[in-house]
């Protein structure tokens, strides 16, 4: 079945260390998307890409890097800039004109400083 | 830029009450709407849709109508469950050139036997 994984699904992140968190689609979708999710704030759009090797900054992009090397993968550096990382994450794809299909969401990623 | 505005919550109902989470949205044209479902500790799921003034989406019970002119896509079930205990969010498309879907905040229901 086609869908997206992000991995992994708890994440331990030292102060001053940087992490990584992965998000893979085989949905073939053109587009894909990271937001953080902290409670009582809803969504925040991180970065966003529309094709590979192209991505966009969102609304909250200080401190967070990505790369759009292949179509299937949109992986998120968490970087040691990042002073409240502690926070759920989302990963979403798809297709390059969403306005009519939406996008298709990953399980998450919780990450936690410790 | 666009925003979309759902009702405060939480919002906690007995088991067969009815349900509605409002939504309304401010951008211009014709921005084809969404509701997700996001139950404790999963990523999102598309519950329902509508992408033209006037359509209504429906899925699981849940029901929801596009109105242009109150820009409104309200959530409604008639008799909600245990199981539909989740956080809500509407957003909308306005398609263009970046095809980014804008979300409201979320609203959390808690349903109780």
């Amino acid at each position: 079945d086609g869908g997206i994984t992000q991995s992994p699904k708890y994440l331990f992140r030292k102060e001053g260390q940087n992490v990584t968190l992965s998000c893979e689609q085989n949905l073939n979708h053109d587009a894909m998307y990271w937001y953080r999710q902290d409670p009582g704030q809803g969504l925040r759009l991180i970065y966003y890409s529309q094709i590979v090797n192209d991505f966009q900054k969102g609304d909250i992009a200080e401190g967070y890097s990505v790369s759009r090397e292949k179509k299937e993968s949109f992986p998120l550096t968490v970087t040691s800039a990042q002073k409240n990382p502690t926070a759920f994450y989302l990963c979403a794809s798809s297709i390059r004109d969403s306005s009519n299909y939406g996008y298709t969401f990953g399980s998450g990623t919780r990450l936690t400083v410790v | 830029g666009d925003s979309v505005t759902q009702m405060e919550g939480p919002v906690t109902l007995s088991e067969e009450a009815f349900l509605t989470i409002n939504c309304t949205y401010t951008a211009t044209g014709y921005p084809s709407l969404f509701w997700y479902v996001q139950y404790p500790g999963e990523g999102l799921q598309l519950l329902l849709k509508a992408t033209k003034a006037d359509d209504k989406g429906s899925n699981k019970g849940f029901e929801a109508t596009y109105r242009k002119e109150t820009t409104s896509f309200h959530l409604e079930k008639g008799s909600v469950q245990v199981s539909d205990s989740a956080v809500y969010f509407c957003g909308e498309n306005s398609g263009g050139s970046n095809y980014k879907l804008t979300f409201g905040k979320g609203t959390l229901l808690t349903v109780n036997p």
